[in-house]
């Protein structure tokens, strides 16, 4: 079945700074990788996707970057501030029915 | 267009209680997945319904535990005779229909504490 791994668990970083976070995913089949931000007592919400026909894609501050060879992708966030520290959660989907396997979790935290 | 709705938000029982989770998709949407989040953890995958139909319930402990999404209503988690392990936030995603690799909406989730 599918297996998702992210890096790193927890991530500090300095307002302004850049944040990267990786993911690695074990099914080749799979096409689609979303990333979901969690805030404190809030559900996950998704902040942006890739399909596997692209390699990167970019939403103003966030991007995504997809390698299908070997597969793992990354979100990357720029110029950080500090309402984007939450926790940060990829995903892949399983097998061929589509529920999403997510990795663990990476907890942010922008300083100011 | 309302996002998932999940209610109650908050839900303390006594062991032994039964605890109902409902949970209402997007508008258009007709897939509907559970997610159970321990603190400080990841999301764990219980269930995936479709209109009438369970499509895997692989995450889902074989006891106590019960899913349906009717053709009419929200999406039902139920959980038998509580026990203090089954605390955690329950979380309901719903996604339109269509091949895998469609988007899915979360909830804000269920707070189930048992006493």
């Amino acid at each position: 079945g599918e297996n998702v791994e992210q890096h790193p668990s927890t991530l500090s970083v300095q307002e302004g700074d850049s944040a990267v976070i990786k993911c690695t995913y074990s099914d080749s089949a799979s096409n689609y990788f979303p990333w979901y931000k969690q805030e404190l007592g809030k559900g996950p919400q998704l902040i942006i996707d890739i399909r596997s026909n692209v390699g990167e894609k970019k939403d103003q501050r966030i991007a995504v970057t997809l390698n299908k060879t070997a597969k793992h992708f990354s979100l990357h966030i720029t110029e950080t501030q500090p309402e984007d520290s939450a926790v940060y959660f990829c995903a892949a989907p399983r097998g061929s029915q589509g529920n999403l396997i997510f990795g663990k979790g990476t907890k942010l935290s922008v300083k100011p | 267009n309302a996002g998932v709705m999940q209610n109650p938000r908050h839900l303390v029982r006594r062991r032994g209680q039964e605890a109902r989770l409902r949970c209402s998709p997007m508008k258009g949407h007709s897939h509907v997945y559970w997610y159970r989040q321990l603190p400080e953890e990841g999301l764990k995958f219980m269930v995936y319904l479709q209109k009438e139909n369970i499509i895997d319930e692989s995450g889902m402990p074989k006891e106590r535990f019960s899913a349906e999404f009717p053709k009419e209503g929200p999406s039902i988690l139920r959980i038998q005779q509580v026990v203090r392990g089954d605390s955690a936030a329950y979380f309901c995603a719903s996604s339109p229909p269509g091949q895998r690799g469609t988007e899915a909406f979360f909830g804000q989730g269920t707070r189930l504490t048992v006493v």
